[in-house]
């Protein structure tokens, strides 16, 4: 079992919806929590990022976090054509040296 | 603007041959790190350096190699030790050490293939 489960998708959805990508993890030491963006042939830019549980949110984005289910989502309001891209998450312990264990991603997809 | 800067874009590597993928930084960030990644894997972590002259090594370091001789740059060698070396290589740096406690700041990327 991967630390880090992540649906590669494609998820296709149509301009303007809400979207929901997901990440589930096994290891309850993680705390630090990061999304990040990867356009095609480019590096993943860093997009949220979160301690703990709780919400965070950063214009139409907003991540969760679920310790207590291990789960973390990433919510994406009114999307648009420009937010086609794959989208890691990411997270880290301190008590593993703050190794960071990224997913394998989710391809989104908006159409316009 | 500050930024990593990653050369060449893609790169062609003949079977037993060596090559060396560029990474420059001006973000003034102590830590560097390469990844590699393959389609429907997460990144995979090869060598980082949270100093300069030092580095260790990452998960899959095994016909990798690195140098740090200067704060700005951090350049990886594919070795023809590493017998399958076509990927995505993706260079980051970060302003906390260890390994990106904050998140990264990566690359665009080399795209390497063996031909």
């Amino acid at each position: 079992q991967k630390e880090v489960e992540q649906d590669p998708g494609p998820l296709s959805v149509p301009e303007g919806a809400i979207v929901s990508l997901n990440c589930t993890y096994s290891n309850s030491a993680f705390q630090y929590f990061m999304w990040y963006r990867q356009y095609s042939r480019k590096g993943p830019e860093l997009l949220m990022y979160t301690y703990s549980s709780g919400n965070k949110e950063d214009g139409r984005f907003t991540a969760q976090v679920d310790k207590s289910s291990k789960y973390i989502s990433l919510f994406i309001r009114d999307s648009q054509p420009s937010d086609s891209a794959t989208y890691l998450c990411a997270m880290s312990a301190r008590t593993g040296g703050f190794k960071t264990i990224f997913g394998a991603g989710t391809r989104l997809f908006v159409k316009a | 603007d500050g930024g990593i800067t990653q050369s060449p874009k893609y790169l062609f590597r003949k079977e037993g041959q060596n090559v060396t993928l560029s990474c420059e930084q001006n973000l003034n960030h102590d830590a560097m790190y390469w990844y590699r990644q393959d389609p429907g894997q997460g990144l995979r972590l090869i060598y980082y350096s949270q100093i300069v002259n030092d580095f260790q090594k990452g998960d899959i370091a095994e016909g990798y190699s690195v140098s740090r001789e200067k704060k700005e740059s951090f350049p990886l060698t594919v070795t023809s030790a590493q017998k399958n070396p076509t990927a995505f290589y993706l260079c980051a740096s970060s302003r906390a050490t260890p390994q990106g406690r904050y998140g990264y700041t990566f690359g665009s990327g080399t795209r390497l293939t063996v031909v």
